[in-house]
């Protein structure tokens, strides 16, 4: 079964320019999550989607984060103008959906960040 | 906001088994408990969860307290490989269902 799919991988941008990311969630899976990782803290939840719907966007800075998941598959998150402090690892999970407690959620490499 | 506490690190022999425990004294009825662990540079990786009794899978074994108000993770014979940041998660129940992550403990299996 393939995993969670997100690229690139690896991206160097200078501030306030734009950025975006995409992922491909394992297939079959409605909830889609994206998460901020900062060295040395623990993923923080950006924006959930259940299948193209947004669930919660309330930790998302919206002033310049935006992020969609058209047809319910992919999702693409985007940076506009990006700062300094948006130097991270930005993680895109999936599950089979939101409802049950029980099902867990799997996650992709990541992307890493780095705005200088 | 993450629901758990666990120690910053800890350290384990090869070939011992590693105990890593989790306090969540704040923990309700149908909350579960979740464990990752992510290894550098990778994204983070499920290794089990448990409501009320005790689970065993191919990677660990997940102990929860009878008043569930902590938990331990045992991974039964460490490797270098189990060299990681593991996440202890109440996955609490509100519109999204969603993983909340804490700073988790920093394993290292010492050769």
């Amino acid at each position: 079964e393939a995993g969670v799919a997100q690229s690139p991988r690896y991206k160097i941008i200078e501030k306030r320019q734009s950025v975006a990311f995409w992922c491909n969630p394992i297939s079959g899976h409605a909830t889609l999550y994206w998460y901020q990782q900062i060295l040395g803290q623990g993923p923080k939840l950006l924006i959930q989607f259940q299948n193209n719907g947004v669930v919660d966007d309330s930790q998302l800075p919206k002033d310049r984060f935006s992020a969609e998941r058209l047809k319910g598959v992919d999702s693409t998150l985007k940076i506009q103008p990006a700062k300094l402090e948006d130097s991270a690892v930005y993680l895109c999970a999936s599950s089979l959906e939101r409802t049950s407690m029980n099902t867990e959620a799997f996650f992709g490499q990541g992307t890493r960040l780095t705005v200088v | 906001d993450a629901k758990t506490t666990q120690p910053p690190s800890m350290d384990c022999a090869e070939g011992r088994a590693a105990n890593l425990p989790c306090n969540h004294s704040t923990i309700s009825g149908n909350e579960y408990v979740y464990w990752y662990r992510q290894i550098h540079s990778q994204g983070p990786q499920y290794i089990i969860h448990g409501l009320k009794n005790n689970e065993t899978n191919e990677m660990a074994s997940l102990i929860i307290t009878e008043d569930r108000k902590s938990s331990t993770l045992i991974l039964p014979h460490a490797t270098l490989r189990d060299t990681a940041v593991y996440y202890c998660i109440v996955r609490v129940p509100n519109t999204g269902n969603q993983f909340y992550f804490g700073t988790g403990t920093s394993l290292t299996v010492i050769p």
